[in-house]
């Protein structure tokens, strides 16, 4: 496609429920990226992906939440349990390879998620 | 103290106005970002830069790295300009971006 794409765009679930996230890369970006931005608060890193490497798992939260990338395009972030503080919207980004300065970063347009 | 401080929070200007954001960072950077986050969400990157100065159209982005600071600046800025600025950072050795929280700019026509 021509951009990032996520889906769903919003996504209302009960405490306690999964929920899963996906993110279509752009083709052939290698690097994908999830970040989370919640309410009044400004845009943190949760995950980075690149190639067939190990993902930089640092920035996710707890182990309720998972993200797998398979076959090195699109990308699902698993929410176990939710709780209402996972209220956010959750943001994909790819890059060609990695944020080099000729490689952008492009951003979804997000998955506005909110636990009841 | 947030690692990514940027002012002001909120900026308020008339069309044709000259605007500078600001960002001021405490860690050792491999490169720092300039995102630009519209109402509804869509968040484009502007620039990247590790050292000097970047133009694109009215925009110009520069940076200090012995002072840990950076600028965004907007010549002749018009409302479509209206946006929540982000500054982010990035360290080195990892692809992880640090955030700042955001200058919300409005243009009034």
């Amino acid at each position: 496609g021509a951009g990032v794409s996520q889906s769903p765009s919003n996504k209302v679930t009960e405490k306690g429920k999964d929920v899963e996230l996906r993110c279509d890369p752009i083709s052939g970006h290698t690097a994908l990226y999830w970040y989370r931005q919640s309410l009044g608060q400004g845009l943190e890193f949760l995950i980075y992906f690149q190639g067939n490497s190990a993902p930089d798992k640092s920035g996710l939260p707890s182990d309720r939440f998972s993200a797998e990338r398979t076959g090195g395009s699109v990308s699902t972030l698993t929410i176990q349990r939710t709780q209402q503080e996972d209220s956010a919207v959750y943001l994909c980004a790819s890059s060609f390879f990695g944020m080099t300065l000729d490689s952008p970063l492009h951003f979804g347009n997000g998955t506005r998620l909110t636990v009841t | 103290k947030n690692e990514v401080e940027q002012s002001p929070q909120n900026l308020t200007a008339q069309e044709g106005e000259f605007i500078t954001i600001n960002c001021s960072y405490s860690v050792g950077i491999s490169a720092l970002h300039w995102l630009q986050q519209h109402p509804g969400g869509g968040i484009v990157s502007l620039f990247m830069l590790s050292s000097g100065k970047k133009k694109h159209g009215r925009l110009i982005a520069t940076i200090n790295i012995q002072e840990k600071h950076s600028s965004l600046h907007i010549t002749a800025s018009h409302p479509r300009d209206s946006a929540v600025y982000i500054c982010a950072v990035r360290g080195f050795g990892n692809e992880k971006l640090t955030f700042g929280t955001g200058t919300r700019l409005t243009i009034i026509p």
